[in-house]
């Protein structure tokens, strides 16, 4: 049974970077089985894909985020995290760490329970 | 981006009636080399992360009840909850994994009267 786990600030200053970190469990980073990826949701609005990292250390992200976003795994720790920079009021969300079906095509078969982060000054 | 809208925003039905939602996509996410439709389902209880329920459309995940059911192919899909539980009540949201970025919809209110 895979165990995700958000950690991280839960206040980020607006110009400033967010970052987080999720701790895996039950479940091998280093397998090519999966993509890890970030979603987030802002208070009581709807799902965004931010973009995911694989074992190989290639990554895909969102286009609209991907000037912003940098993503990284570390396999000894069992981990991989979430870097935004520049941040705006706009980027207030709870993000979500999250596991991926390479064989099902991407499908999000895991969710961590989630981190509130607020941009504010 | 594909553009994925649901219907309605948001319902309330009985306990044990049918609920009916429904996610349309701004193109196809129909694979014709494998005649699979790339959408997907999610639950979302209240203060809980998204649950998968649905992937090809209309495959359950396992462990997910057989009052769920999804259907539809290419642009137009269907997910159906019969005999409302009071378990039931969540936000669902339909995602697509065709292409790239993943986008869903802004999800589906589902509450008991």
């Amino acid at each position: 049974q895979v165990h995700l786990q958000e950690s991280g600030p839960g206040l980020v200053k607006p110009s400033e970077t967010l970052s987080l970190t999720c701790a895996v469990s039950g479940s091998s980073v280093r397998s090519g089985r999966f993509y890890w990826s970030w979603i987030r949701q802002p208070p009581g609005k709807g799902l965004e894909w931010i973009g995911y990292v694989f074992y190989t250390g290639s990554n895909t992200y969102n286009p609209s985020l991907k000037s912003r976003v940098s993503m990284s795994l570390d396999t000894s720790k069992k981990e991989f995290s979430l870097n935004l920079t520049s941040v705006t009021a706009a980027d207030t969300a709870v993000y979500y760490c999250a596991r991926e079906s390479v064989s099902l095509a991407g499908i999000v078969d895991s969710w961590g329970q989630g981190i509130l982060v607020t941009v504010s000054s | 981006d594909i553009v994925m809208t649901q219907s309605p925003d948001s319902l309330a039905l009985s306990l044990g009636e049918r609920a009916t939602i429904t996610c349309k996509s701004s193109q196809t996410i129909l694979y014709r080399f494998n005649n699979k439709s790339y959408l997907a389902w999610y639950q979302q209880r209240p203060g809980q992360p998204p649950k998968l329920l649905i992937y090809w459309a209309s495959t359950r995940e396992s462990g997910v009840p057989d009052r769920f059911s999804g259907s539809g192919s290419g642009t137009d899909f269907t997910l159906t909850i019969n005999d409302l539980q009071a378990e039931d009540v969540a936000v669902y949201f339909c995602q697509q994994y065709y292409g790239s970025p993943r986008t869903f919809g802004q999800g589906t209110k589902l509450e008991i009267k």
